[in-house]
């Protein structure tokens, strides 16, 4: 079936680090999607990606397509970050295949 | 205001009971969607809706069936419940299916 692998599991990082998520994802996918899951549990959308890079803020998304990687880059990060960071490959219609997420934690 | 509301926000059932679980979202979005998450599994895709038809399933059993009676609301009725269908179940809209959702608060369900 189909599969995402994130890593790492966790990250501990001081604020003001940079981070960088990984995802891997096992066939072809029309897009990767990363996901900001809070720690009460909402869920909100960050960056949606097909291929190349796309930045927004703080987040820099990069998808190589043919490679079935992708990467989420967050620059100077703040507490307020901390969460779970939930990478997913559509399928299409919004059929999203998620990773078991990178839960990252911002210390002052 | 929340503009995608699901309701109940918790919602506690027995083994073999029919629950249905509510969203409505005023976004004025075409496409509707519901995830599943629980303790032993990443969020899962459950189904989608695009102008209220069924555009993609991935929901092996019948016992979950959703339900949309006008296009802003997309209802997700369970029955026979049993207690691997505790989860917390999340309902999400899009202007269209191309578009990253927004997702509800979710509805945290629990069978005893």
């Amino acid at each position: 079936g189909q599969q995402v692998q994130q890593s790492p599991a966790s990250l501990v990082l001081q604020e003001g680090e940079n981070a960088e998520l990984q995802c891997n994802f096992s066939s072809t996918a029309t897009r990767l999607q990363w996901f900001y899951q809070r720690p009460g549990g909402s869920l909100v959308s960050l960056l949606s990606n097909p291929s190349g890079t796309k930045h927004t803020g703080r987040l820099t998304s990069t998808t190589v397509t043919k490679e079935r990687r992708g990467s989420l880059h967050i620059s100077s990060s703040q507490i307020t970050d901390s969460g779970t960071y939930l990478c997913a490959m559509d399928t299409g219609y919004q059929n999203f295949y998620f990773g078991k997420g990178t839960s990252l934690t911002v210390i002052p | 205001d929340p503009k995608i509301i699901q309701k109940p926000k918790y919602l506690v059932a027995v083994t073999g009971s029919e629950k249905i679980l509510i969203c409505e979202q005023y976004l004025g979005h075409n496409a509707m969607y519901w995830y599943r998450q629980s303790a032993k599994k990443p969020l899962e895709f459950m189904f989608s809706y695009s102008y209220q038809k069924l555009m993609d399933n991935q929901t092996a059993s019948s016992r979950f069936q959703p339900q949309s009676s006008k296009k802003n609301h997309l209802d997700l009725q369970i029955t026979a419940l049993k207690p691997d269908d505790s989860a917390t179940y999340f309902c999400a809209s899009s202007q269209d299916t191309d578009q990253a959702p927004l997702f509800g608060e979710g509805t945290r369900l629990s069978v005893l």
